[in-house]
């Protein structure tokens, strides 16, 4: 069956280190990933996305890889601040756009 | 500009009586999607609706879901006869696809039913 896998557990990290999150995925074939931000309340916000033909992608102090053979892509936030505690969604976009959520991972940044 | 709304922000409705949710789009963005959002979960795509082609309804839990875009416009997602586990936050998310697959969210409606 088809699945997406995030951290299920909270991550909680020191100010200033890299965060680093984990998808898996198993029998999809995206043509993108993406990666949102939710914060309590709130609605997702896109922060990257990157292609099947893309190894890596930045943006300021965020970089996404992707790994279509490991069908796996990591999120990383280097310099972490408080302000960047939050749930962290990665989502699968097939062919058609129909786009697949994982379940998030929430991320505690500690001063 | 504006982003994406949604209405009611909250509907509190028994258990049987059917409720619309509505969502206006970012002008201009010819994907608009929903999905659901239970308490402490991931997103549940429901339906999406790209330009004019046909929606893709695979993620519909029940045919008491419906959804329609008017005008490539407004949507309007209906659930009939709801149930105690329709209980959610409905989100809906507007996309340009022909230029990003980004998608841009509205706050959500929270539909509690009793």
């Amino acid at each position: 069956s088809q699945k997406i896998e995030q951290n299920s557990e909270a991550l909680n990290i020191q100010e200033g280190k890299t965060a680093t999150l984990t998808c898996n995925y198993t029998n999809y074939s995206p043509a993108y990933l993406q990666w949102y931000r939710q914060d309590p309340g709130r609605g997702p916000v896109f922060l990257l996305l990157i292609r099947e033909n893309e190894k890596e992608k930045r943006k300021e102090r965020l970089k996404v890889t992707f790994d279509t053979t490991l069908k796996q892509s990591l999120f990383h936030i280097t310099a972490s601040q408080p302000a960047d505690s939050a749930t962290y969604l990665c989502a699968l976009v097939t062919g058609g756009f129909k786009t697949i959520f994982g379940a998030g991972t929430r991320l505690f940044v500690k001063a | 500009g504006a982003g994406v709304s949604q209405s009611p922000s909250n509907k509190v409705t028994e258990k049987g009586k059917d409720v619309e949710l509505r969502c206006d789009p970012i002008s201009g963005h010819t994907a608009l999607y929903w999905y659901r959002q239970s308490l402490g979960q991931g997103l549940e795509f429901l339906i999406y609706f790209q330009g004019n082609s046909a929606p893709d309804k695979s993620g519909l839990p029940s045919d008491r879901f419906s959804a329609e875009r008017t005008g490539g416009s407004v949507s309007t997602l209906t659930i009939q006869r709801t149930q105690q586990e329709d209980s959610a936050v409905y989100l809906c998310a507007s996309s340009p696809v022909r230029i990003s697959y980004e998608q841009y969210f509205g706050p959500g409606t929270r539909l509690t039913v009793t």
